[in-house]
């Protein structure tokens, strides 16, 4: 069965730091790839997400993250937050050809201190 | 303009009560789906109709019943309400679902309380 774990359950940053989420996802098959992002008091967005191609995708307000197949990971990064982008994060995988089932990981909550 | 709709964003019950959340898309979307979200922030799939036929469904209690009246509506009942029935349930719609690729568009859930 599939499983995403993300590390980090909370992260506290101050403004302008850098910041790297971890994921990793436990499937033997091909998958796709995604972060989303819940803003305190909205539903989820999509940040990014990977298929295949440039491991390196570039999503919206910034952010970034990394395929690294051989590690099962999928880390989420952002060279400089900002306060504004204390939300939780998910990291979320499903299996091609899999009608669509994501799978979670627990999130992680981000707190950007001024 | 919504795009995935909810209603009611919340619900406060009695166990034992039945109670229906509604959800509507005007994206297009063929595919919808819910997802339930506990208090620790964890979110997992339930059920995903695509134009009307399910064709996810998790191990979910049978007290909970979806039923898609269209494909831009995929509405969820819940029968006997219990305790650990509290939680946030999220409703989400994406074109077909056939690569896995598709973007899910998700609703702002309804925050359901169960005393």
């Amino acid at each position: 069965a599939q499983s995403v774990s993300q590390h980090n359950h909370h992260v506290i940053l101050s403004e302008a730091a850098s910041l790297e989420l971890g994921c990793n996802y436990s499937y033997g098959g091909t998958v796709n790839l995604f972060w989303y992002v819940q803003y305190p008091g909205q539903h989820l967005q999509l940040l990014l997400k990977y298929f295949s191609g440039d491991p390196l995708v570039k999503g919206i307000k910034g952010f970034e993250a990394e395929f690294i197949k051989s590690k099962f990971s999928f880390n989420l990064r952002k060279p400089s937050v900002q306060w504004s982008d204390t939300a939780e994060y998910f990291c979320a995988v499903n299996a091609r050809g899999g009608y669509n089932k994501l799978i979670f990981g627990a999130g992680t909550r981000l707190a950007v201190h001024p | 303009d919504t795009a995935v709709s909810q209603t009611p964003k919340y619900l406060v019950t009695q166990m034992g009560n039945d109670k229906s959340i509604k959800c509507e898309q005007n994206l297009g979307h063929d595919t919808m789906y819910w997802y339930k979200q506990d208090s620790k922030k964890f979110l997992k799939i339930m059920f995903s109709y695509n134009n009307k036929e399910l064709i996810i469904n998790e191990t979910v209690p049978n007290r909970f019943s979806p039923k898609s009246p269209d494909k831009a509506h995929l509405n969820l009942h819940i029968n006997s309400l219990e305790l650990g029935d509290s939680a946030v349930y999220f409703c989400a719609s994406s074109h077909p679902h056939s690569s896995g690729r598709e973007t899910q568009y998700f609703g702002p859930g309804t925050r359901l309380l169960v005393l």
